[in-house]
């Protein structure tokens, strides 16, 4: 079934840096692939999310990319501020067929 | 408009009881998810419901059901708690029954097992 890998566990940003959060996933047939941001206490916040024949897709400071011959995507946050700590989750579409299968999730502290 | 909200916030239930979540969509939204995150861990997919009928199961134990009615609205039920039952449930809801659409998640149900 899908598998959906997640790297780094934590990052630590000084304000103003950029943060890159990378996903693999193993299911070729996956085609669409969010993001979500979970603050403590708070249910997932979707931010950003692709499509397979999409390579690129940007809002405002936040950008996602895609490789579908590598299977991997990425999350890029520019400018970090300090409310853009959180956990944040990458997701891929299931091999249930009607689910996400989730990241472990990446905890990103933004330093001021 | 209101998101999708999710009831009761907190709930503490001793071993062996049983408990019932409920989740509102969003206005207009059709489908409904329920996953289970353990502290530390990304959400895991327990069901989805689309148009009143089960779409999706999980592999969770049969102690866990779901149902969804003619309004959108949706319970999830665990019997027989066990210890390992204690996690934050989501319930998620999108437009389509589709799952590569927008999903989007309530606050969650903090269930502790004692």
């Amino acid at each position: 079934g899908e598998n959906v890998e997640q790297h780094p566990s934590t990052l630590s940003v000084q304000e103003g840096d950029s943060a890159v959060i990378k996903c693999t996933y193993s299911d070729s047939a996956s085609n669409y692939f969010p993001w979500y941001k979970q603050e403590l206490g708070k249910g997932p916040q979707l931010i950003i999310d692709i499509r397979s024949n999409v390579g690129e897709k940007k809002d405002q400071r936040i950008a996602v990319t895609l490789n579908k011959t590598a299977k991997h995507f990425s999350l890029h946050i520019t400018e970090t501020q300090p409310e853009d700590s959180a956990v944040y989750f990458c997701a891929a579409i299931g091999n249930y067929g009607q689910n996400f299968v989730f990241g472990p999730g990446t905890r990103l502290s933004v330093l001021p | 408009d209101a998101g999708v909200t999710q009831s009761p916030t907190h709930l503490i239930k001793t071993r062996g009881q049983h408990v019932t979540l409920r989740c509102s969509p969003i206005s207009g939204h059709k489908s409904v998810s329920w996953y289970q995150q353990v502290l530390g861990q990304g959400p895991q997919f327990i069901f989805q419901y689309y148009e009143k009928e089960e779409r999706g199961r999980g592999n969770f134990p049969d102690r866990f059901s779901a149902r969804q009615f003619p309004n959108y609205s949706s319970e999830l039920n665990v019997n027989a708690l066990l210890l390992g039952d204690s996690a934050l449930y989501l319930c998620a809801s999108s437009f389509q029954g589709a799952v590569n659409t927008e999903a989007f998640f309530g606050q969650g149900t903090r269930l502790t097992v004692v």
